[in-house]
């Protein structure tokens, strides 16, 4: 079935380090891709998505680039603030209910 | 953008006693609703698909007369834990689909979720 594989946290990094979280995943067809984020007490966001090969999504600085050769989805950031601490899920769609179907979560500490 | 409210937040309970959350799509109509648990360390887990009108579906593993899920209206879904135990203490997240999203993006808007701690 669908899965999605994500790499274990936590992971610190001071600020304005460069950011790069790996997410590979499989899947039958082309599902859409994404990337979600939870801050501190809330619930999850969408921070970014795809929804076909070689599309990038962007947002808040991040990116991430939808690789169906390496069946990847790898999230990026060129220099991470204090502020973007938090947990971090990459997501891929077509559960069998057309539910989301979710990586194990990355956390992300940025220290100043 | 489409925003899901869930409520209570937090909920501390007693062992044998029920528990209700509540999930609302303010602004749009949602006719699947999705809870999640999220466990420590762990991903979200898929509990069931909460259809409006119809009974809700359930992950293999999930116990459907222990957490009761009634979509009732097209903008609310509840999860009730009934004679919750400490091990029912979770992270639970509820999420809808706007239909202008449209099913080719797949995109979710998912609630604050409910932290329940049963003692």
């Amino acid at each position: 079935g669908n899965s999605v594989t994500q790499m274990e946290g936590p992971v610190t990094l001071s600020e304005e380090a460069f950011l790069t979280i790996n997410c590979t995943y499989t899947a039958t067809g082309y599902p859409s891709l994404f990337w979600y984020v939870q801050y501190p007490g809330e619930g999850l966001q969408l921070l970014l998505k795809a929804t076909k090969a070689d599309d990038k999504g962007s947002n808040k600085g991040f990116e991430a680039t939808y690789r169906k050769e390496t069946t990847s989805f790898h999230l990026e950031k060129g220099s991470v603030q204090v502020s973007d601490s938090a947990v971090y899920f990459c997501a891929l769609g077509g559960g069998s209910q057309g539910n989301l179907i979710f990586g194990k979560g990355t956390k992300l500490s940025v220290k100043p | 953008g489409a925003v899901v409210s869930q409520h209570p937040s937090r909920v501390i309970c007693k062992s044998g006693t029920s528990v209700k959350i509540e999930c609302r799509s303010l602004d749009f109509q949602a006719t699947t609703m999705f809870w999640y648990r999220q466990f420590p360390k762990k991903s979200l887990m898929l509990m069931a698909t909460s259809n409006e009108g119809s009974k809700a579906t359930y992950e293999q593993g999930v116990e459907k007369d222990k957490f009761l899920i009634n979509h009732a209206s097209l903008t609310l879904s509840t999860l009730t834990v009934t004679s919750a135990h400490p091990e029912d203490s979770s992270f639970y997240i509820c999420s809808a689909r706007s239909g202008t999203s449209g099913i080719n993006t797949g995109e979710l808007f998912f609630g604050e979720g409910s932290r329940l701690t049963v003692l």
